[in-house]
């Protein structure tokens, strides 16, 4: 019963390429996250949104960028990817309110060489 | 500013010891706190949430808005509980939710 998609398990891309990772979510949900995945970091935020064509910075945007035209679906962009942004990348979606929890994708390895 | 600090990278107990997974916070509105874990080759779950007041797996979690934690708690450690632990910050509104470094407890036989 999967509820939020992300489009790849594994990535690997060239330094220096745009890199788009998709994420879709069939819950309705207001709020979508990105997070990157690192031992010994947890999972930090780069950006959320909570609304169609809204988004937020997190705590590591830098390099980064996010789309959201459709309230199902949340882009993550890497406009010139780089080594040190090989991660593993997680997608999270909740309601807003009191109580809700996140709902996460499989996540996303990518490795940039 | 949010944050979560979990102090301990690694945790590794003998099944049957009690565990408890230290959090702690800095925020300064009303906090919502949550525990996720995500066991081996699976997605990051809730564990489970403050508001609830509940037990899940025999868990445990209580907010303490003195010391600004949320330990999480068992008081018999299972093989079955060795994972990775994340406590987890929604700030008033819901909006935003950041996440500390993780624990990796590991329940040895």
């Amino acid at each position: 019963d999967v509820k939020v998609t992300q489009s790849s398990r594994y990535l690997v891309k060239r330094t220096g390429e745009k890199v788009f990772l998709e994420c879709v979510q069939d819950m309705d949900h207001e709020n979508m996250f990105w997070y990157r995945q690192d031992p010994g970091l947890g999972l930090r935020l780069i950006y959320f949104s909570y609304d169609v064509k809204m988004k937020e910075k997190g705590d590591i945007p830098e390099g980064y960028s996010v789309s959201r035209e459709k309230k199902e679906r949340f882009s993550l962009i890497l406009e010139s990817a780089s080594t040190n942004q090989t991660s593993m990348y997680l997608c999270a979606s909740r309601f807003t309110g009191t109580g809700g929890e996140a709902f996460f994708g499989q996540g996303t390895r990518l490795t940039v060489v | 500013a949010q944050r979560v600090t979990q102090p301990e990278k690694l945790l590794s107990v003998f099944k049957g010891a009690p565990v408890e997974l230290k959090c702690n916070y800095s925020y300064s509105g009303s906090p919502e706190l949550f525990w996720y874990v995500q066991y081996s080759r699976q997605r990051l779950q809730l564990l489970l949430r403050h508001i609830s007041r509940e037990s899940i797996k025999g868990f445990t979690a209580d907010l303490n808005k003195g010391e600004t934690s949320f330990h999480l708690k068992k008081p018999f450690a299972q093989e079955e509980d060795s994972a990775m632990y994340y406590c987890a910050l929604t700030n008033t509104g819901g909006f935003k939710t950041i996440f500390g470094a993780g624990t990796r407890l590991f329940v040895k036989a």
